[in-house]
């Protein structure tokens, strides 16, 4: 079982358009990274959040903790090809960091 | 710097042999992790160290050791490979811990036949 849930598990839309993951759970977490993962390598660090309610944006890229700390989205506006890939959530919790499966991207042309 | 490197990138063993996963990082950090990447699984935590002479389990540990002499290398051992154990495996490190930014090798694709 997953501590983090991560939906959708795909998404595919056209370029221009916008889009939200989630990353859902039952538990607190003390903070939260998001993460992208291109074919073939390992996952890279888009940011981290700390504070409940927090928002942080990364150009396009817009990233919420949830008030209570159990969750968090990311919302990407007018999406590009560049954006394509595996976006990975993961929580610390008790001094280990927990991952979800992850919400693949396809953003086309 | 090279980051974070792992060895091989590639590898297919028969059931029952035992073999070692290299993971080297010259970042100077403390932190050094293994995990798994099973598809619609994410990433599952192996094992951890906190430093040199320190280590620890993760979610699942069953069937890998490992060892921290060095800061600077991480070596992951499958005493004896199971058909289960095929997955894509990551190394990462970190300069803090767990909060800190997780620096993560390229990986290696394991194949148990």
């Amino acid at each position: 079982t997953q501590l983090l849930e991560q939906s959708p598990q795909f998404l595919s839309i056209q370029e221009g358009e916008n889009l939200t993951v989630y990353c859902n759970s039952s538990s607190v977490f003390s903070s939260l990274q998001w993460y992208r993962q291109e074919p073939g390598e390992g996952p890279v660090l888009l940011v981290t959040v700390v504070t409940g309610g927090e928002v942080k944006k990364l150009k396009r890229l817009t990233f919420q903790f949830g008030d209570a700390r159990k969750d968090s989205s990311l919302h990407i506006t007018a999406a590009q090809t560049g954006d394509t890939g595996l976006y990975l959530c993961a929580g610390v919790r008790d001094y280990k960091l927990s991952f979800g499966a992850g919400t693949t991207v396809t953003v086309r042309a | 710097n090279a980051g974070v490197t792992q060895t091989p990138k590639f590898q297919v063993l028969k059931t029952g042999q035992s073999m070692t996963l290299q993971c080297a990082q010259d970042m100077n950090h403390e932190y050094m992790s293994w995990y798994r990447q099973d598809p619609g699984m994410g990433l599952r935590l192996i094992h951890y160290s906190v430093g040199a002479g320190i280590t620890d389990q993760g979610e699942v540990p069953n069937g890998y050791n490992v060892s921290r002499s060095t800061t600077e290398d991480f070596p992951l051992r499958l005493l004896s490979a199971a058909p289960s154990q095929t997955s894509v495996y990551f190394c990462a490190s970190s300069y803090a811990g767990v909060t800190d930014t997780q620096y993560f090798g390229p990986g290696t694709r394991l194949t148990v036949l």
